[in-house]
């Protein structure tokens, strides 16, 4: 199974704060990459796909990057709705394997 | 746009078997372009990968529960299951269906807790 870590599992910070959140594969997964927002009680919502495609409807302030090995979750400027679970999610090979997820708290 | 519900049994016994349903709108399974997917996420943890189906009712599964998951698809009513037998306390889960290869849209998830 491809491993994929997070880190960090927690992160404190403010609104108007830059964020950044790193996944690293335990083996190449190309580009093939997801990252999900989840709030308490509720279920996953997809975020990027493809490492870098911001998925429709979703706001320019999320932005991802990465290739292989290495990828990114940047927030560029954190707002109060953006308090939340994040995971990241390789599609590249079975079984599919998520993150252990980075919780986004307030300062 | 195309939504999922989970449904079925909130309370599953310890040795007995779990079965759920994905109900699907705004779109058709036996389009044939997506992936079907069940996802479960413990109390407090993470996420795990269950499997998929597809519209002809082709499967995988996570080689970690693949000896007690059956996935079966109804393109008549747009719908796809799950069966997961034996469970122990250690099944208790929210449970989603998600579309996909990468996961979009999901469902809403269903608590089942495995308790006697």
């Amino acid at each position: 199974d491809i491993q994929m870590t997070q880190s960090p599992s927690t992160l404190s910070a403010s609104v108007g704060d830059r964020v950044t959140i790193s996944c690293r594969a335990s083996a190449h997964i190309h580009n093939w990459l997801a990252w999900y927002q989840q709030k308490p009680g509720k279920a996953p919502e997809l975020l990027i796909r493809k490492a870098s495609t911001l998925q429709s409807g979703v706001s320019s302030r999320f932005s991802g990057s990465g290739y292989g090995t290495e990828f990114t979750l940047t927030i560029s400027s954190l707002q109060s709705d953006d308090f939340a679970t994040y995971y990241c999610h390789q599609y590249e090979a079975y079984p599919r394997t998520f993150g252990q997820g980075t919780k986004v708290e307030f300062k | 746009q195309v939504q999922l519900q989970e449904s079925g049994p909130g309370l599953a016994k310890p040795s007995e078997t779990l079965s759920l349903t994905c109900t699907v709108s705004g779109g058709f399974i036996r389009s044939g372009d997506y992936y079907w997917n069940w996802i479960r996420q413990p109390p407090g943890k993470g996420l795990e990968w269950i499997g998929y189906i597809d519209h002809i009712g082709a499967t995988r599964y996570n080689p970690s529960l693949k000896s007690r998951v059956l996935m079966s698809v109804d393109t008549s009513k747009n719908q796809f299951s799950l069966n997961l037998t034996s469970v122990t306390a250690a099944d208790t889960a929210v449970y989603y269906c998600a579309r996909g290869d990468w996961f979009d849209p999901w469902g809403q998830g269903t608590l089942v807790t495995v308790s006697s």
